[in-house]
């Protein structure tokens, strides 16, 4: 079963705004993770942020983690059409990394 | 170019019919494991494998074997292929199951008619 929820599920912005995407969980975690799907390919893991670690950084992306409410948010600064694309947070279980539904993210250029 | 690759990227199968994923890796990893994608249901396990030799059942198995004979291999085998299988199927790998990022493959994209 997915542990990750997305929210929103779909996301519309201009270029050069700020894109945030919301995840929950439901149980205890070691690590989160955020992948970017674009459409008809893999996905690409993003970064990885620890059940001890509260901020984490990676060029134009941030990611929170906050394990008392169980949430994580992605925000990506200064959107580029390019980063169109499906974004997935993931948890581990016992065995893999479960992943959520996603949330679409469209950029207009 | 190091990474997972899968193949067939398309195949359309009639109800019955059996087939194989194949998958590849070769970055070395420990883990692989097999998702399938369905619109709305984010990505599903369906099996999966800590090393050569040892594989499990991830939450969706039914109707699916795997092996893993050596490190690189995974390869998934459709059994008796039903429409409910219908689906985008990747593959992934990762040093280990949790706690390291997973390199996923392009995915296979299995139509059962």
């Amino acid at each position: 079963s997915q542990q990750g929820e997305e929210d929103p599920q779909a996301l519309s912005i201009q270029e050069g705004e700020n894109a945030t995407m919301n995840c929950s969980y439901k149980t205890s975690i070691n690590n989160l993770q955020w992948y970017r799907q674009n459409s008809g390919r893999g996905l690409v893991h993003l970064i990885l942020i620890r059940s001890n670690e509260r901020e984490k950084h990676s060029g134009r992306l941030r990611v929170t983690l906050d394990t008392s409410k169980k949430s994580s948010s992605l925000l990506i600064t200064a959107s580029r059409a390019a980063d169109t694309a499906s974004y997935f947070c993931a948890t581990d279980g016992n065995n893999d990394m479960r992943f959520g539904a996603g949330t679409r993210l469209t950029v207009k250029p | 170019n190091a990474g997972v690759t899968q193949t067939p990227k398309f195949q359309v199968l009639k109800t019955g019919q059996s087939m194989t994923l194949q998958c590849a890796q070769d970055m070395n990893h420990e883990y692989m494991s097999w998702y399938r994608q369905d619109p709305g249901m984010g990505l599903r396990l369906i099996h999966y494998s800590v090393g050569a030799g040892i594989t499990d059942q991830g939450e969706v198995p039914n109707g699916y074997n795997v092996s893993r004979s050596t490190t690189e291999d995974f390869p998934l085998r459709l059994l008796s292929a039903a429409p409910s299988q219908t689906s985008v199927y990747f593959c992934a790998s990762s040093y280990r199951e949790t706690g390291y990022g997973y390199t996923f493959g392009s995915g296979t994209r299995l139509t059962v008619v």
